[in-house]
């Protein structure tokens, strides 16, 4: 099984709501990994995590809150967002974070919030 | 920030004919990869060259790192069209003062390619 599955595929809110975005592995990685991306632009790393630790804070606002509950899952908490927020969040894991080879990437959140 | 640069930033082809990607990045690499990404989808690895190699091969790609210029290089040949999408070159860095590595990504460059 080589799949990283992002639910939910598409996700609307308004400014008030909270929500949560949801990553699963099951390749035994220990490295898991949130991504941004805006229309016509890179990944931009946001979070890394390893053995369920978080390694890697990109100085991301408070209002997006990570969570790796054990090796397979991954979540990010959604809460007071703003509309410049609006992006597709990508999932990803690799088998450590200390050796960067392949990161297999989920499908990706699509998050618009209005 | 970002570490890669892809140039050019969009390439428009027929099919059947190749297609030449470039990446410059700044500081020194353990190694350095492609990913591939159709629109709106998620990114597919396409292929790793560590820093001591110079050319790698996987199918119809090649690619090529060239460290004393910091520049590394994605060949497509035979190019369909479903090779359509964006490519990116990312780059790995160790966090600041950490023992984790980090993947940055260049801004990509989208290829069309005309049946």
């Amino acid at each position: 099984d080589t799949e990283v599955t992002q639910t939910p595929k598409h996700l609307v809110m308004g400014m008030t709501n909270k929500k949560s975005l949801k990553c699963e592995q099951h390749m035994g990685h220990r490295a898991m990994y949130w991504y941004k991306q805006k229309a016509k632009k890179p990944p931009e790393l946001m979070f890394v995590y390893s053995y369920e630790k978080l390694s890697i804070n990109e100085s991301v606002p408070s209002r997006f809150s990570p969570e790796c509950p054990n090796s397979s899952l991954l979540n990010l908490h959604l809460h007071a967002l703003q509309p410049e927020d609006s992006a597709l969040y990508l999932c990803a894991s690799a088998k450590y974070a200390a050796n960067t080879g392949e990161l297999f990437f989920g499908e990706g959140s699509r998050l618009t919030v209005l | 920030s970002q570490q890669g640069e892809e140039d050019p930033q969009a390439l428009s082809i027929q099919e059947g004919e190749n297609a030449t990607m470039n990446c410059s990045y700044k500081t020194s690499i353990n190694n350095l990869q492609w990913y591939r990404q159709n629109s709106g989808r998620g990114l597919v690895h396409l292929i790793l060259i560590r820093s001591n190699e110079r050319e790698k091969h996987s199918g119809r790609l090649r690619v090529t790192l060239d460290t004393s210029k910091k520049s590394s290089s994605l060949l497509i040949t035979a190019s369909r069209a479903a090779d359509t999408a964006s490519y990116f070159c990312a780059t790995d860095a160790s966090s600041s003062g950490g023992s984790n590595y980090k993947l940055t990504f260049g801004k990509g460059t989208l290829l069309t390619v005309n049946p």
